[in-house]
């Protein structure tokens, strides 16, 4: 099974809108780790926002927040006030406490529309 | 500060021929990953050392592939004999130790683009 599904291949947005990216992710360990990574088309990986599985609030970072439902075992990332430089490749992200791997997604393509 | 580095940024070589893949980590981070992605895909583990453990090859493909860290700092990645299939970029993303939580994020490099003719 896969540790981390992104269903969404591409997603659009009118700028300024705000988008969610969907994420969900599957592990049987109570401590865990979940990151969302931006890669533009320059290649780069940029790190976002991170969330751990303890973390009572959702995590915010600028117009980065995580919408995190643990019973669901979903964490999707939102982008409020989309600007044209949010388009790229969007990667979710799970670390286990009681291993060495991230696993990542397959991805979301984001292009943000003026 | 200076970021996660990696050389060479392209490589181009023929089929058959071994490569070697360089990532310079931030300094003091004690973790350092290899990852795979393939045009239009998501990011395929390959190999993470921590510090002076045994690392965690899991992820290489076949016995064509290795890596080492020297001195708990740089890594390198070698391909032997190398394959069209072996066409990528192979990110290398290091990360201080992770703590209880575990949430310490991957800094990555910018890629080495291989093309195998």
């Amino acid at each position: 099974a896969q540790k981390i599904t992104q269903t969404q291949p591409g997603m659009f947005v009118q700028e300024k809108e705000a988008v969610t990216l969907d994420c969900t992710y599957d592990t049987s360990d109570q401590s865990y780790g979940l990151f969302w990574y931006k890669q533009p088309s320059s290649g780069e990986m940029i790190f976002l926002i991170y969330q751990g599985s303890y973390d009572e609030q959702n995590a915010t970072e600028g117009r980065y927040s995580l919408n995190f439902q643990k019973a669901r075992k979903s964490a999707n990332l939102v982008i409020s006030a989309s600007q044209l430089g949010d388009s790229a490749m969007y990667f979710c992200a799970m670390r286990e406490y009681t291993g060495n791997q991230f696993y990542f997604g397959t991805g979301t393509s984001l292009t943000v529309i003026p | 500060g200076a970021g996660v580095s990696q050389s060479p940024s392209n490589k181009v070589t023929e089929k058959g021929k071994d490569v070697e893949l360089r990532c310079d980590p931030i300094s003091g981070h004690t973790a350092l990953y290899w990852y795979r992605q393939s045009l239009g895909q998501g990011l395929e583990f390959l190999i993470y050392f921590q510090g002076n453990s045994a690392p965690d090859k899991s992820g290489l493909p076949s016995d064509r592939f290795s890596a080492e860290r020297t001195g708990g700092s740089v890594s390198t990645l070698t391909i032997q004999r190398t394959q069209q299939e072996d066409s990528a970029v192979y990110l290398c993303a290091s990360s201080p130790r992770q703590g209880r939580q575990g949430n310490q994020p991957q800094h990555f490099g910018d890629g080495t683009r291989l093309s195998i003719l």
